[in-house]
């Protein structure tokens, strides 16, 4: 069964960092690319990040409301992907989703989605 | 970045209704978007990819159309698992971006 766990979301306070991180299982995980995406409550989805496969020299994407605070990277040994949240501010609160991509040539599409872990960015 | 408008924003229905739900992009995208369900306190489920493709698992009430600009998924008879929010994602250029959103509620 595919199955993706994020971990690492918590309570931290503006300006300081926080790393998540998302665990695979139940497939090739060096194979695919992986994303992330966030939820701000009571709001609708955002994507946020993505890394494409080794074989893809895994170079990666940012939104603008992330990029040069976030890093993300991917450890294919441990089957995880991971989201370095730096210089953090209260709009990033939200609940943070992993999720593989699929892709066939130019398509991609996000298949499973991890639970989410739930970042609280406030003094 | 693309913008994409979704229509309507809510929309009220019984269990058995066919439901339809628009999606726009500001430019052409080909077929690269995908629809994504959300009940509340969950992950998002993918419904449908590349437009119309019904993704392995999903009920075949679902389906999607669309090229281009303008993008539909229609419920053809909705069952109570149903009611959700819904949202379009394009995926043809970075950044990647969903629509607002479709609430679907029990009439």
């Amino acid at each position: 069964d595919v199955q993706l766990v994020e971990s690492g979301g918590g309570l931290v306070q503006p300006g300081r960092s926080l790393r998540l991180s998302c665990q695979g299982s139940g497939f090739i995980f060096g194979s695919y690319a992986m994303s992330w995406f966030r939820q701000a409550p009571g709001k609708g989805l955002e994507w946020v990040s993505f890394i494409r496969s080794r074989g893809f020299r895994g170079t990666t994407e940012y939104a603008a409301s992330v990029k040069g605070r976030f890093t993300i990277s991917r450890d294919d040994s441990k089957s995880s992907v991971y989201l370095q949240m730096d210089g953090l501010k209260t709009e990033d609160t939200g609940l943070y989703f992993c999720s593989r991509v699929d892709t066939i040539g130019a398509e991609d599409w996000f298949d499973p989605w991890g639970p989410g872990t739930l970042v609280i960015v406030s003094s | 970045a693309i913008q994409m408008t979704q229509s309507p924003s809510s929309l009220s229905a019984s269990v058995g209704d066919r439901v339809t739900i628009t999606c726009r992009a500001s430019e052409g995208i080909r077929d690269e978007l995908g629809w994504y369900q959300q009940r509340p306190g969950k992950a998002p489920k993918l419904l449908i990819y590349a437009a119309s493709y019904l993704q392995s698992g999903v009920p075949s009430r679902f389906s999607g159309s669309g090229s281009g600009t303008d993008f539909t998924l229609t419920i053809s008879s909705l069952q109570p698992e149903d009611f959700a929010t819904y949202y379009c994602l394009q995926d043809y250029s970075f950044p990647f971006t969903f629509g607002p959103g479709t609430t679907v509620e029990v009439k």
